[in-house]
C-alpha cells in the first residue's frame, strides 16, 4: 500500500491563482480530511469528509473548496490564492472500524507558497 | 468544545536523560487522546493513543504517556532520550467519531550531545 499520497510537493503560486491540491489513499477508509500548518499554531483542519458525495468545513475553511466523488480521492482546491494561504497542507484519512481505528494516516504534506 | 494546552514551545534534554513533554486537556465529554511526532520536513506519525482502555499508554519508539482525569493531563515521557528522537511532538485530540482533531500548538524537543 502506498498509504496517503499528496501532489505536488511544492507548488509557488500569485496571488489570484487558483489551483488544485491532490489526495488520494489506497487503504479504503471512510474518513479523509485536510489540515493546513502554520509556525506556532500546530495543525488546523480545513475541511472534512466522512464518505463519498459528504464533507463538511473544519476550523478554517475560508478560501477552500473540496469534493468527494470516489473513496479514494479528496482533492483540495484554491479558488483565488491569498499570501495568507502560504502554508504547509497535510492530508488525513482514517477507517472508523477495524484494528486501527481512531488512527488518522498523514500524507507527506505540500508546502505552498503564494506571492 | 474540545481543546489541548502543550506547555513549553521548546524542550532541551541532555541525551540519556528522561524527555517529559506536558499536555492539558479540556473536554466536556470523555476524550480520545493522541501523540504524533512530526521529523524535520516530514509528514506526522502515531506515537500513541488514548482511547479510555488503560490509563497507561505505551507508544512506538519506547514513549509512553499517562491520562490523569483529576489532573486533565495526557504527558508524553520517555525515560532515556535519544538523538534519534529530536522533532516536533503534538498533543491531539479528538471528537466522539475521529474525523475531527484538534492539535496542540506542538513542543519541538532537542537533544544536547
Amino acid at each position: 500500500n502506498a498509504g496517503v499520497t499528496q501532489t505536488p510537493k511544492f507548488q509557488v503560486l500569485k496571488t489570484g491563482q487558483s489551483m488544485t491540491l491532490q489526495c488520494a489513499q489506497d487503504m479504503n477508509h471512510e474518513y479523509m480530511s485536510w489540515y493546513r500548518q502554520d509556525p506556532g499554531m500546530g495543525l488546523r483542519l480545513i475541511h472534512y469528509s466522512v464518505g463519498a458525495g459528504i464533507t463538511d468545513q473544519g476550523e478554517v475553511p475560508n478560501g477552500y473548496n473540496v469534493s468527494r466523488s470516489t473513496t479514494e480521492d479528496f482533492p483540495l482546491r484554491l479558488l483565488s490564492a491569498a499570501p495568507s494561504q502560504t502554508s504547509v497542507y497535510f492530508c488525513a484519512s482514517l477507517s472508523p472500524t477495524g484494528s486501527n481505528s481512531n488512527e488518522q494516516f498523514f500524507g507527506p504534506g505540500t508546502r505552498l507558497t503564494v506571492l | 468544545a474540545q481543546s489541548v494546552t502543550q506547555l513549553g514551545s521548546h524542550v532541551s534534554v541532555s541525551e540519556g536523560a528522561l524527555v517529559l513533554l506536558r499536555c492539558n486537556y479540556s473536554s466536556s465529554v470523555p476524550p480520545y487522546l493522541f501523540w504524533y511526532v512530526q521529523y524535520p520536513n516530514q509528514g506526522l506519525q502515531l506515537l500513541l493513543k488514548y482511547t479510555s482502555a488503560a490509563t497507561l499508554v505505551k507508544g512506538i519508539n519506547g514513549f509512553e504517556a499517562e491520562f490523569k482525569k483529576s489532573e486533565t493531563s495526557f504527558h508524553l515521557t520517555k525515560p532515556s532520550a535519544h538523538m534519534s528522537d529530536a522533532a516536533e511532538y503534538f498533543c491531539v485530540i479528538s471528537n466522539f467519531g475521529n474525523e475531527k482533531l484538534t492539535f496542540g500548538t506542538g513542543t519541538r524537543l532537542t537533544i544536547i550531545p
